[in-house]
């Protein structure tokens, strides 16, 4: 059965860093996500992207992120200059076809620790 | 040191028997909803999702129950197995306050052999 792929599972990195969290959606389809999940709090969203261009963001999503597919198959996170609230788990999720509402497959995730 | 994050509910059953778990959803505008599962170290893992023009949706040992009236959905599991052990979530689609999916806090469930 097809599934997302996360890449790396965990990254450590020191305060004010840059990151690159890599995803490669489900090859069908056209939606990807991010969102992220605080140790122990609920899951958020962060962004997602159709058509080689944001659709939706949240509040968290601010200049600090930024989202791009650099090829057909690759979709990543850049956060730049790592803060140590950033530490969560980062998922990656993509959905089929037109319609954001179609159900979202998620990846198993990447753990990021900001030291 | 402080404790940070939600506590989260809790549900201990037994093997063989129903599990039900319950969700207060926020907005009333809301009209889809997904039940994921989520074991420990793992993403999401979606389970069912039913659209509000559906009361009911049924999947294998899985049912959804939406009732609109209360803003409240349930999932029920039949016959819980240990392998149903882990946290349940819903989330509902808003297209009123951005185009995206608003999660709950979950639920832990414990399956006792």
């Amino acid at each position: 059965e097809p599934e997302v792929t996360q890449t790396p599972s965990h990254q450590v990195t020191q305060m004010g860093q840059e990151v690159i969290l890599r995803c490669v959606p489900i090859s069908n389809h056209l939606y990807f996500y991010w969102y992220r999940q605080i140790l122990g709090q609920k899951v958020e969203f962060l962004v997602s992207f159709y058509n080689n261009e944001i659709s939706e963001k949240s509040e968290i999503f601010d200049d600090q992120f930024s989202v791009e597919r650099p090829d057909g198959s690759n979709f990543t996170l850049k956060i730049r200059s790592t803060k140590l609230e950033d530490s969560a788990m980062y998922f990656c999720a993509s959905s089929a076809l037109a319609g954001a509402k179609e159900t979202q497959y998620f990846g198993p995730g990447t753990r990021l620790l900001v030291l | 040191g402080e404790s940070v994050g939600l506590h989260l509910p809790t549900l201990s059953v037994q093997e063989g028997d129903n599990s039900i778990i319950n969700c207060a959803y926020s907005n009333s505008a809301s009209d889809y909803f997904i039940w994921y599962k989520q074991e420990s170290g793992k993403g999401p893992q979606f389970i069912i999702d039913i659209r509000s023009n559906m009361d009911k949706r049924q999947g294998q040992r899985v049912t959804v129950l939406l009732n609109k009236t209360v803003k409240h959905l349930s999932l029920q599991i039949a016959a819980t197995q240990p392998g149903d052990s882990a946290v349940y979530f819903c989330a509902e689609w808003q297209s009123d306050t951005g185009n995206q999916f608003y999660f709950g806090t979950g639920t832990s469930l414990t399956v006792i052999p």
